[in-house]
């Protein structure tokens, strides 16, 4: 079992919709939870984090936490055609080393 | 200018050729790490550090050494390169808090023919 999983995708959603990715980890003592974007060929970014169970919200983008599920996902709202990019979740174990997701592949189709 | 850098950002090399790649960091920032991407694998971490005298290696550290130069230098070697280590190779830093936010560099893209 990969330690964070994630669908591959793609994921394709129309322009104005909500885009829902999901990742699941499986290291109990995770403690903190990251969303990175990465256009093509370029550096991944750091969108979100989240460190307590429940929502976090930042513009137009928000971060769900249900340790108990081993769950972390992320929403974005009003989907543009500038979201479109692989999402990475990351996730802190008990290691303190991030590790990471293989991603999931985003297209907003105007 | 770039909070963190890497040289060369391109790089084609010959197997069995050593080769160094750079990452400068201008974050102020304790901890420097080295991974690669290949694709549909994610990144997977090869050496990181937390300081200048420490050194630790990463899921993937085969085929490779790194060094410390300053807080603000951190170097990634392939001693005899081969074509399996063709990839996207990306420099990250971060502070030494708890939660580990991680900053990138944009990439170097190694091929080894």
């Amino acid at each position: 079992q990969k330690e964070v999983e994630q669908n591959s995708g793609p994921l394709s959603v129309p322009e104005g919709a909500i885009a829902s990715l999901n990742c699941t980890y499986s290291d109990r003592g995770s403690q903190s939870f990251f969303w990175y974007r990465q256009y093509s060929g370029k550096s991944p970014e750091l969108i979100m984090f989240i460190y307590s169970n429940g929502d976090k919200e930042d513009g137009r983008f928000t971060a769900q936490l249900n340790k108990a599920s081993q769950y972390v996902s992320l929403l974005i709202r009003d989907s543009q055609p500038s979201d479109s990019a692989t999402y990475l979740c990351a996730v802190t174990g008990s290691a303190r080393q991030l590790t990471f997701g293989s991603g999931t592949q985003l297209t907003v189709l105007p | 200018d770039a909070d963190v850098t890497q040289t060369p950002r391109n790089r084609i090399t010959k197997t069995g050729k050593r080769i160094m790649l750079e990452c400068s960091q201008t974050k102020g920032h304790d901890r420097m790490y080295w991974y690669r991407q290949d694709p549909g694998l994610g990144l997977r971490l090869i050496y990181y550090s937390f300081d200048v005298k420490d050194i630790n290696k990463g899921e993937i550290s085969d085929g490779y050494s790194v060094s410390r130069q300053a807080q603000a230098k951190f170097s990634l070697s392939l001693e005899s390169a081969i074509p399996n280590q063709t990839a996207l190779y990306f420099c990250a830093t971060s502070e030494g808090r708890a939660h580990n936010e991680q900053f990138f560099g944009p990439g170097t893209r190694l091929t080894v023919l």
